[in-house]
């Protein structure tokens, strides 16, 4: 399978504890985007990379949000002392410069 | 930012008939797709549209970049075209080059 892979699936984590998911794209791709998804919603862009570069954080929802991408292939989105509401769908896209995007599956997170 | 408008919100038909999904947004944009996102979440690439038509077997997509709208249409429809449509963009020129989405259409397709 060449898509794009995200683990895990599934997380379920207790308030105030971190988190980190991992995305591994589409191997000819330089471009790694990050998403949230919450019920009933369209998702919501969060960053992107190029290559290693971070070049869009400004999205990033607080400043227990980050990301890296640290040898421009697969990329980690850490949520630190995590609340309630961060409980979401977090998605992974990759694409080639500006050209189609392909998700992965998506990560489900759970704070209880 | 770009505001992306889907309509309708919902949408239920019988099996074999057809459908118009429509996208509307605000501003230029350089990069359009079509998504359908099955019930496990995943989201699955309709079509890779910024602007013209094309079709894949029952599905086509046309974009009018200049009036700033495209349309999904689903013909014979089958019960496993049943979930949510999202129509997202990318606005030309912008800083942050993600996806911008819309709310989606929850398109219910009954036996």
């Amino acid at each position: 399978d060449t898509g794009v892979s995200q683990d895990p699936r599934h997380k379920i984590t207790k308030r105030g504890q971190n988190v980190t998911f991992r995305c591994d794209p589409i191997s000819e791709h330089n471009r790694l985007y990050w998403y949230r998804q919450t019920l009933g919603q369209g998702p919501e862009f969060l960053t992107y990379f190029q290559n290693e570069a971070q070049l869009e954080k400004s999205r990033l929802l607080s400043d227990r949000f980050s990301a890296e991408r640290p040898k421009g292939s697969f990329s980690t989105l850490e949520i630190q002392r995590t609340e309630q509401g961060d409980s979401a769908m977090y998605l992974c896209a990759s694409s080639p410069e500006e050209r189609e995007a392909f998700f992965g599956q998506g990560t489900r997170l759970t704070v209880v | 930012g770009i505001q992306v408008e889907q309509s309708p919100p919902d949408l239920i038909l019988q099996e074999g008939a057809n459908s118009t999904l429509r996208c509307n947004f605000s501003d230029s944009v350089n990069n359009l797709q079509w998504f359908h996102q099955n019930p496990w979440g995943q989201l699955i690439n309709l079509f890779y549209i910024p602007s013209g038509t094309k079709q894949n077997g029952r599905l086509s997509a046309t974009t009018v970049a200049t009036e700033r709208y495209s349309l999904l249409y689903i013909s014979s429809s089958q019960t496993t075209d049943s979930g949510v449509y999202f129509c997202a963009v990318v606005v030309a020129g912008g800083g942050a080059d993600g996806l911008t989405f819309g709310k989606g259409t929850h398109l219910i397709i009954q036996p």
